[in-house]
């Protein structure tokens, strides 16, 4: 099955700087990629996803990029803000229609 | 207007009980899904339902056994409590299978004594 890894499981970034977190997969058949956000107490939610037929995509300060051929894809949040503070997990969706989870990045953005 | 609800948001109960947490979505959404999220905040699949049939079981003790009324609803059902269950158990929907958004419940928080 598919396994997902993320990194790190931590940052601490100070307010305007950048953040970036990566994910590795192993299943080369997943094609769907997507990015959610957990602030303390509350849901996932979904803030950005990407398919396998494109190799960056953005929305505002939020970017991911996706390298198919190393089997990674990463999250770039350009002058973050506290309420960027949350934990970030990455996932990958693979041929079985499945979508395997990494650990979480716990984010926080000190202002 | 909630999209995905659960029922109830906290849970505290004894080991060797049995308990249900509700699931319901008013998204017309096609499949819906259990996950387990631990003290670590890892999230796990439990199981996924497309109109109303199993789709995924993932390895997941014979005690907790999920129903799907209509696709609207999923319940969880858990059989026999132990301390390892204790967990934020998240409901989620989407549109169709693991390709697009899955939106995801409030959580409901299990805690086992």
């Amino acid at each position: 099955g598919e396994n997902v890894e993320q990194h790190p499981s931590t940052l601490s970034v100070q307010e305007g700087d950048s953040a970036v977190i990566k994910c590795t997969y192993s299943d080369s058949a997943s094609n769907y990629f997507p990015w959610y956000k957990q602030e303390l107490g509350k849901r996932p939610q979904l803030i950005i996803d990407i398919r396998s037929n494109v190799g960056e995509k953005k929305d505002q300060r939020i970017a991911v990029t996706l390298n198919k051929t190393a089997k990674h894809f990463s999250l770039h949040i350009t002058e973050t803000q506290p309420e960027d503070s949350a934990v970030y997990f990455c996932a990958a969706s693979n041929a079985g229609n499945m979508l395997t989870f990494g650990g979480g990045t716990r984010l926080m953005v000190k202002p | 207007d909630t999209a995905v609800s659960q029922t109830p948001k906290y849970l505290v109960t004894q080991m060797g009980n049995d308990k249900s947490i509700k699931c319901e979505q008013n998204l017309g959404h096609d499949t819906m899904y259990w996950y387990k999220q631990d003290s670590k905040k890892f999230l796990k699949i439990m199981f996924s339902y497309n109109n109303k049939e199993l789709i995924i079981n993932e390895t997941v003790p014979n005690r907790f056994s999920p129903k799907s009324p209509d696709k609207a609803h999923l319940n969880l059902h858990i059989n026999s409590l132990e301390l390892g269950d204790s967990a934020v158990y998240f409901c989620a929907s989407s549109q169709a299978g693991g390709k697009e958004t899955q939106y995801f419940g409030p959580g409901t928080r299990l805690l086992v004594l």
